[in-house]
């Protein structure tokens, strides 16, 4: 079956320093993958999509490579804040219209000042 | 305006009960869905409707009934409810191409003692 994998453990960086999550899957063959944040309490919030046939994506301070050869996603926080501290979640979707975005267990990540 | 918005918030029942969670999203968008995070973090898919019809079922038990009455609505009736129905449940909007975002309300914390 379809499983996806993040870091289990939580993420404890210095501010200032980049983070990088990792997010590993097997079993299945995205054309989509995403990232979203969701902070205590709240609903997770989109942050980028990148597609099958790109490597890379950045939008501001953040950067998300996409490998479907090692089926791996890294997401990267450069200059890192203590307002980046939440949980990220990675998510794979297919080319069907009508098709189900399947989530990760997420990476809480801590960022102190 | 919130985009996606669900009601309530916190709900706590005794088992064996019957609940609802009410969803409305106004996005416009055409598919919706129900997700399940349990208390370790897993967003897990429920239900999803495009057009007010059952596009998905993950295997849900049959006393979880969900009810599109318009695009815009997506409710989930709960029936005889258990312990292990306590979680956060999560509705969500998106169009129903698969390179865009899924939009999240901000959770049903549901306890059931």
């Amino acid at each position: 079956s379809q499983k996806i994998e993040q870091n289990s453990e939580a993420l404890n960086i210095q501010e200032g320093k980049t983070a990088t999550l990792t997010c590993n899957y097997t079993n299945y063959s995205p054309a989509y993958l995403q990232w979203y944040r969701q902070d205590p309490g709240r609903g997770p919030v989109f942050l980028l999509l990148i597609r099958e046939n790109e490597k890379e994506k950045r939008k501001e301070r953040l950067k998300v490579t996409f490998d479907t050869t090692l089926k791996q996603s890294l997401f990267h926080i450069t200059a890192s804040q203590p307002a980046d501290s939440a949980t990220y979640l990675c998510a794979l979707r297919g080319s069907s219209n009508t098709g189900k975005l399947i989530f990760g267990q997420g990476t809480t990540l801590q960022v102190k000042p | 305006d919130t985009a996606v918005s669900q009601t309530p918030k916190y709900l706590v029942t005794q088992m064996g009960n019957d609940k609802s969670i009410k969803c409305e999203q106004n996005l416009g968008h055409d598919t919706m869905y129900w997700y399940k995070q349990d208390s370790k973090k897993f967003l897990k898919i429920m239900f999803s409707y495009n057009n007010k019809e059952l596009i998905i079922n993950e295997t849900v038990p049959n006393r979880f009934s969900p009810k599109s009455p318009d695009k815009a609505h997506l409710n989930l009736h709960i029936n005889s409810l258990e312990l292990g129905d306590s979680a956060v449940y999560f509705c969500a909007s998106s169009q129903d191409t698969p390179n865009t975002e899924a939009f999240f309300g901000q959770g049903t914390r549901l306890t059931v003692v």
